[in-house]
């Protein structure tokens, strides 16, 4: 079993609609991350959280609202969508111990907004 | 603002023949990672780069850290098919915890 999942993998949503993507992971990692990924525009940190009480903006959090509802559990809402919400989006775990650590993704959500 | 700027954004080449991909940047980084992303799958780390001058070998793949730690280069002898894939470059920086990633290197090798 992969050890990020996302769900759901695509979803195809109007304008305005209030939409969750769901992240778990069985790594046991205190630190996950959600990331959009656009055409030209590479990978950008939307929210990450260190842990379950932790939760930070990125870059572009503008729009959405996360929520941690477990260490194994790390939510993005997009609360009313818009179609330049449009795009593939990303969660990722790391342990957090050493400024070198992996980043895990998993799958990816492929999130059309009409 | 892109930090990371990565080059050539595509690049296409025949089986057996050799490329260098560059990620390179303005800022000072802690360390660099390398990953590389499939179609339909999430990003996968291919090595880390910590010490400026630093060369790390992953079979084929030879990654290089700049001396001044703002730069990276990826080398790939005799390509094959299964190197296709988009490889992202991302820099840790020094006191920060977040990567930035480049908006990556799409490479197809052709049979």
């Amino acid at each position: 079993d992969a050890d990020v999942t996302q769900t759901p993998r695509n979803r195809i949503t109007k304008t305005g609609k209030r939409i969750m993507l769901e992240c778990s992971q069985t790594k046991g990692h205190d630190r996950m991350y959600w990331y959009r990924q656009d055409p030209g525009l590479g990978l950008r940190l939307i929210y990450y959280s260190f842990d379950v009480k932790d939760i930070n903006k990125g870059e572009i959090s503008d729009g959405y609202s996360v929520s941690r509802q477990a260490q194994a559990k790390f939510s993005l809402s997009l609360e009313s969508a818009i179609p330049n919400q449009t795009a593939l989006y990303f969660c990722a775990t790391s342990a957090g111990q050493f400024s070198t650590d992996t980043q895990y993704f998993g799958p990816g959500t492929r999130l059309t907004v009409l | 603002t892109q930090l990371l700027e990565q080059s050539p954004q595509f690049l296409s080449i025949q089986e057996g023949e050799n490329l260098t991909v560059y990620c390179n940047s303005s800022s000072v980084f802690s360390s660099l990672q390398w990953y590389r992303q499939e179609p339909g799958e999430g990003p996968v780390l291919l090595v880390t780069v910590v010490t400026g001058g630093e060369v790390k070998k992953l079979k084929r793949l030879t990654f290089q850290f700049g001396d001044a730690r703002k730069d990276s280069s990826l080398h790939i002898t005799a390509a094959q098919p299964g190197d296709t894939g988009l490889y992202l470059c991302a820099g840790l920086y020094y006191g920060n915890n977040r990567l930035a990633f480049g908006k990556g290197n799409q490479v197809v090798v052709i049979p």
